[in-house]
C-alpha cells in the first residue's frame, strides 16, 4: 500500500490560533483529499484538490480552511482561526484508491 | 444527497465464525465503491470495487458490488481476534472520487 505520511501526528491549540496540518503523499500521486473525524462520529469529506486547485468542497470547509501545495510534495490544510468544534482526527487521502494517511489528532482548549 | 446505510450497525461473534456485512449506497455519478477497516486511527484500505457482480478475495475477505441493486457486502470467513474494527463502506463519486461514509459496522471477533 502506497504510504501516505501526515505530521504531526497529535497537535493542540489554543481557540483563535492558526494551525497547518502537513500531508506528504507519494510523488506520483494525482488526487489529493482531506477528511475529518470528530470522536465517535463518521468520517466526513472536507476537500478535494486536483491539478494544484481545488476541485470539489464540503459545507464543512468554509473560509476558515484553506489548502495548497506549495512545493510540489507537501499538500497542507490551512485552519485560520480555530475553533472548539474544530478538534477532531483529520485524514490526508491520495489517489482514487484514497490510501489514508495515518491522521493529525487536533484538540483544540 | 449521497447517503451509505450500513448493517448491521454492530456485530459480535466467536473466533472461526464467518461474518457478513451489508452495505446500501446512494451517490450522484458513482465510480466505484471502497471498504476500508478502521482500527484505532485512520482506515485501512481493503477493497475497490467498480464492476457489476466481480468479486474481489484478499485471503479470508471478500467483497462483491450490486451495481444495478446498489449494494455490496463484505465477507469474512474463519474470523479472527485481529479481525475486531469498525468496517466502513463508502462510494465513491462525483467529478473527483471523493468518499461518502456511513456509521460503518463494528465487528468484535471474541476468542
Amino acid at each position: 500500500e502506497p504510504e501516505v505520511t501526515q505530521t504531526p501526528s497529535h497537535q493542540v491549540t489554543q481557540m483563535g490560533q492558526e494551525v497547518i496540518l502537513r500531508c506528504v503523499p507519494i510523488s506520483n500521486h494525482l488526487y489529493f483529499y482531506w477528511y475529518r473525524q470528530i470522536l465517535g462520529q463518521k468520517v466526513e469529506f472536507l476537500v478535494s484538490f486536483y491539478n494544484n486547485e481545488i476541485s470539489e468542497k464540503s459545507e464543512i470547509f468554509d473560509d476558515q480552511f484553506s489548502v495548497e501545495r506549495p512545493d510540489g510534495s507537501n499538500f497542507t490544510l490551512k485552519i485560520r482561526s480555530t475553533k472548539l468544534e474544530d478538534s477532531a482526527m483529520y485524514f490526508c487521502a491520495a489517489n482514487q484508491e484514497q490510501y489514508f494517511g495515518p491522521g493529525t489528532r487536533l484538540t483544540v482548549t | 444527497e449521497d447517503k451509505v446505510v450500513q448493517s448491521p450497525l454492530s456485530l459480535v461473534v466467536h473466533e472461526g465464525d464467518t461474518v457478513t456485512l451489508n452495505c446500501s449506497y446512494e451517490v450522484t455519478n458513482f465510480r466505484s465503491l471502497l471498504w476500508y477497516k478502521q482500527e484505532k486511527k485512520a482506515p485501512t484500505f481493503l477493497f475497490m470495487l467498480t464492476s457489476r457482480g466481480i468479486e474481489k478475495k484478499s485471503g479470508r475477505l471478500s467483497s462483491i458490488l450490486d451495481k444495478k441493486e446498489l449494494f455490496s457486502i463484505l465477507n469474512i470467513t474463519a474470523t479472527q481476534t485481529g479481525d475486531s474494527a469498525v468496517y466502513l463502506c463508502t462510494p465513491s463519486g462525483g467529478s473527483n472520487y471523493k468518499l461518502t461514509f456511513g456509521k460503518g459496522t463494528l465487528l468484535t471477533v471474541n476468542p
